[in-house]
């Protein structure tokens, strides 16, 4: 089993929908997550960073964290066309300085 | 601004030759890091230096070479032991404190094979 397990997609919604993103990972030392968006041929950047259980809220996006089921999850609302990427979760254990664990992405597409 | 440059955006590499990415920060983070991305296979780990003059091994190193002379600089040279070079390479850098393990990306250099 990989230590992180995201689905690639693709996912295409129509604008204005609610889209839920998901990894699930096996590793119980993972502390920090974090969700990456990637947009086509660019690097990704950080959009979300949590290290804790619950949710976090930035305007239009909302970070889940359930570790008792090792499930994390990322809800876009109002979606745009703006928001057709890649999205990589990415997770670090708390301890050491071991490097974050990627999963290998979701391609999103908002059709207008 | 502060940021993280790659260069160049685009490289061409000839059978049997060495190439070496460039990647400087000014963001002045202690940790820099190099991944490769492929189509369907997400962010691989080459290496990744937590201070000037060491680093280590990530998951695919082999065919690769790096070094750490400066804090702020982070060079990737893809050698001609790396036999399947064409994919999209990724720096990146951290703190050691604040947001723990956070990574910022620079744009990328494509390198293909002619």
């Amino acid at each position: 089993q990989k230590e992180v397990e995201q689905d690639p997609g693709p996912l295409s919604v129509p604008e204005g929908a609610i889209v839920s993103l998901n990894c699930t990972y096996s590793n119980s030392a993972f502390q920090y997550f974090m969700w990456y968006r990637q947009y086509s041929r660019k690097g990704p950047e950080l959009l979300m960073y949590t290290y804790s259980s619950g949710n976090k809220e930035d305007g239009r996006f909302t970070a889940q964290v359930d570790k008792s089921s090792k499930y994390i999850s990322l809800f876009i609302r109002d979606s745009q066309p703006s928001d057709s990427a890649t999205y990589l979760c990415a997770l670090k254990a708390g301890s050491g300085n071991t490097p974050l664990v990627f999963g290998k992405g979701t391609r999103l597409s908002v059709i207008a | 601004d502060g940021g993280i440059t790659q260069s160049p955006k685009y490289l061409f590499r000839k059978e049997g030759q060495n190439v070496t990415l460039s990647c400087e920060q000014n963001l002045n983070h202690d940790a820099m890091y190099w991944y490769r991305q492929d189509p369907g296979q997400g962010l691989r780990l080459i290496y990744y230096s937590q201070i000037v003059n060491d680093f280590q091994k990530g998951d695919i190193a082999e065919g690769y070479s790096v070094s750490r002379e400066k804090k702020e600089s982070f060079p990737l040279t893809v050698t001609s032991a790396q036999k399947n070079p064409t994919a999209f390479y990724l720096c990146a850098s951290s703190t050691l404190q604040g947001m723990i393990g956070a990574l910022y990306f620079g744009a990328g250099t494509r390198l293909s094979v002619l």
